[in-house]
């Protein structure tokens, strides 16, 4: 069974300073499918990014970028410029190809500090 | 557009209560499923289903029921409420095929005294 670890309980960051998110995953398939999940304090899940296991370029989007060592079984999220908004739990999040089910990491709680 | 509607937002139930969770969604998504989310585990998949009448177990299925009998509707069943069921739950669903994310609803929040 696939498994996903995000070993940061807690991570915090300045205003405008860039913090990275770590996530590794283990797994056996080649055909697969990683996201990152933002939750605020509303508990909304919104997803943040996505990138294809068969992609070797990182996927950004916007501020929000992934560093994706398929190899290594690492998939980083970088945010930039970081905002008071950005806080909240961040979720990775696996996905086999073909198969309908997500598995998640514990999730990592980011504070901004102004 | 609504998205993934789920009610209600919150519920306190006694042990050895039943109750239903309601969750619709109108993307016309194929693939529905119910997690529950505790502190330190992130989200545990419960139930799930790929299509009308069609539903599996996921991780964590005990205590919990699911039918789907249209596209749009997934109700989670809580059977005999017990305390361990204390969690917030979420409902999501997605587009078959391969590699879409999921839309969220905005979860319910159990407490079972």
């Amino acid at each position: 069974a696939q498994t996903v670890t995000q070993s940061q309980p807690e991570m915090s960051v300045q205003e405008a300073e860039t913090v990275t998110l770590s996530c590794t995953y283990d797994t056996s398939e080649s055909d697969y499918y990683l996201f990152w999940y933002k939750q605020p304090p509303s508990r909304q899940m919104i997803l943040v990014i996505r990138q294809e296991a068969y992609k070797q370029q990182n996927a950004t989007e916007n501020r929000f970028s992934v560093n994706f060592q398929k190899a290594a079984k690492s998939f980083s999220l970088k945010i930039s410029d970081s905002q008071l908004g950005d806080a909240a739990m961040y979720f990775c999040a696996y996905r086999s190809g073909g198969a309908q089910k997500l598995v998640f990491g514990q999730g990592t709680r980011l504070t901004i500090n102004p | 557009n609504a998205g993934v509607t789920q009610t209600p937002k919150f519920q306190v139930l006694k042990t050895g209560q039943s109750m239903t969770l309601q969750c619709a969604q109108d993307m016309n998504h194929e693939y529905m499923s119910w997690y529950r989310q505790d502190p330190g585990m992130g989200l545990r998949l419960i139930h799930y289903s790929v299509g009308a009448g069609i539903t599996d177990q996921g991780e964590v299925p005990n205590g919990y029921n699911v039918s789907r009998s249209t596209t749009e509707d997934f109700p989670l069943r809580l059977l005999s409420a017990a305390p361990s069921q204390t969690s917030v739950y979420f409902c999501a669903s997605t587009r078959a095929g391969t590699g879409y994310g999921y839309t969220f609803g905005s979860g319910t929040r159990l407490t079972v005294v």
